[in-house]
């Protein structure tokens, strides 16, 4: 149990346009769900929280309007990176809190993204 | 002076090894803390997951907190190559009286284990 899909797992897009990078929580419902960043042989920098139903919560100096994040429903949550610049490439985590279930947070597989 | 400590390493070990892997935090508000480990180009994976003081151990894997002296540790006994990866700390508090807060990532240690 507690899987949590991400994907794409790669993605490769031109500078100027968006992607979009989905989170599932497969086997359970996930009020709160969380979108990291991680560079090379660095740690997990938290990029914002989502609840489902309201606006997510940017963490100091991650730009709302160029991270969009939407929470849906209990087991969906999206990351939209609008007009990419090469300086966003990065490798994208979410991760997923099980309602009720405690502090445990499961984390999807990420995804690798490059802007040409 | 960061939330959670870890030293980077990278650590080396032979095979058959015990590894000690360990946090120090300052905030002592933390109660909830937990072990990942991250293969490369992957997602971090729940190892363990401990409430407050106290030691857990789950097959090769022991959790260790110390609350007192703010201090968490992770032991894998009988290491073996398939154990190489980034293993990250993390921790978390009740915020507002009941509602969960965010977790708090060490840096995490690279360990390989050869044969």
């Amino acid at each position: 149990g507690a899987v949590v899909s991400q994907h794409p797992s790669r993605v490769i897009c031109k500078s100027g346009t968006s992607v979009k990078i989905e989170c599932r929580s497969l086997d359970f419902q996930a009020t709160t769900m969380f979108w990291y960043r991680q560079f090379p042989k660095q740690s997990l920098m938290l990029m914002a929280t989502s609840n489902e139903g309201s606006k997510a919560t940017y963490e100091q100096g991650v730009e709302k309007d160029k991270f969009l994040i939407n929470h849906a429903s209990l087991t969906l949550s999206t990351l939209t990176v609008t007009s990419a610049h090469p300086e966003d490439s990065s490798f994208y985590i979410c991760s997923a809190r099980p309602s009720g279930r405690g502090t445990e947070a499961f984390f999807g597989q990420g995804t690798r993204l490059t802007v040409v | 002076q960061k939330e959670v400590e870890q030293d980077p390493g990278p650590l080396s070990v032979p095979e058959g090894a015990i590894v000690s892997l360990n946090c120090t935090y300052s905030n002592s508000a933390f109660q909830y803390f937990m072990w990942y480990r991250q293969y490369s180009r992957k997602g971090p994976e729940l190892l363990m997951y401990t409430y407050s003081s106290g030691n857990k151990e789950d097959g090769r894997f022991t959790a260790q907190v110390d609350k007192s002296s703010k201090y968490i540790s992770l032991f894998i006994r009988d290491s073996q190559p398939s154990d190489s990866a980034t293993y990250l700390c993390a921790m978390s508090a009740l915020i507002r009286g009941s509602t969960l807060g965010r977790l708090y990532f060490g840096r995490g240690t690279q360990l390989t284990v050869w044969p």
